[in-house]
């Protein structure tokens, strides 16, 4: 596609329900990152794929968040038996090569839970 | 770890008029790239400009541009002639060489008045 399309755009669920979160990068980007922006704060990195090394997973903020990536396309991101504090929007970018090429960025998927 | 900040959580210009926005990071690192996105009530995470540490000259994009101050770890933003289009987060980001994760200083809110 044109550009780094999430789904859904915003997700409602209930305190313990689990919840997946969907991200297609941009076609060709080898580098796909997940970031957690929770209101009026910056962007809290989760985890990172490029290409076909291990991801690195050393900002996910507990075991109840896992991500997979299916060879350089399609990311989800899995939050399990949800908590208040996991409301937040939900940033996928990809890129080229890495971060020091441009990461463009999808519109993020708004997540809350009740 | 490496540390973004941005002092100035809210910002206001008058349009037509000139602002510059704060951001200094933290690194031992010599070689690395930092970045200004802004961020419209849209969500999207646009690229504004970016600067390689290495290159002395200041980057510019038409009316934005960066006073890039390598030995006091800082990197403003400046705005020349604001517009309404403008108004946004904008977020000052830092990344190492390498495939590593974008560093996000917390934002900074610009309010552009007519």
């Amino acid at each position: 596609g044109a550009g780094v399309s999430q789904s859904p755009s915003n997700k409602v669920t209930e305190k313990g329900k689990d919840v997946e979160l969907r991200c297609d990068p941009i076609s060709g980007h080898t580098a796909l990152y997940w970031y957690r922006q929770r209101l009026g704060q910056g962007l809290e990195f989760l985890i990172y794929f490029q290409g076909n090394s291990a991801p690195d997973k050393s900002g996910l903020p507990s075991d109840r968040f896992s991500a997979e990536r299916t060879g350089e396309s399609v990311s989800t991101l899995t939050i399990q038996r949800t908590q208040q504090e996991d409301s937040a929007v939900y940033l996928c970018a990809s890129s080229i090569q890495g971060q020091n090429t441009e990461a463009f960025f999808g519109q993020g998927t708004r997540l809350t839970v009740v | 770890a490496q540390t973004v900040t941005q002092s100035q959580p809210e910002m206001s210009v008058q349009e037509a008029e000139t602002v510059t926005l704060s951001c200094t990071y933290d690194t031992s690192e010599s070689d690395y790239y930092l970045f200004w996105y802004k961020q419209p009530p849209s969500r999207q995470m646009i690229l504004v400009i970016r600067q390689e540490a290495y290159k002395q000259q200041n980057a510019t994009e038409n009316r934005f541009s960066v006073n890039f101050q390598k030995a006091a770890k800082s990197f403003s933003l400046k705005i020349s002639d604001s517009q309404l289009g403008d108004a946004a987060m904008y977020f000052c980001a830092y990344s190492n060489s390498g495939n590593t994760p974008l560093v996000f200083g917390k934002g900074t809110r610009l309010s552009v008045i007519a």
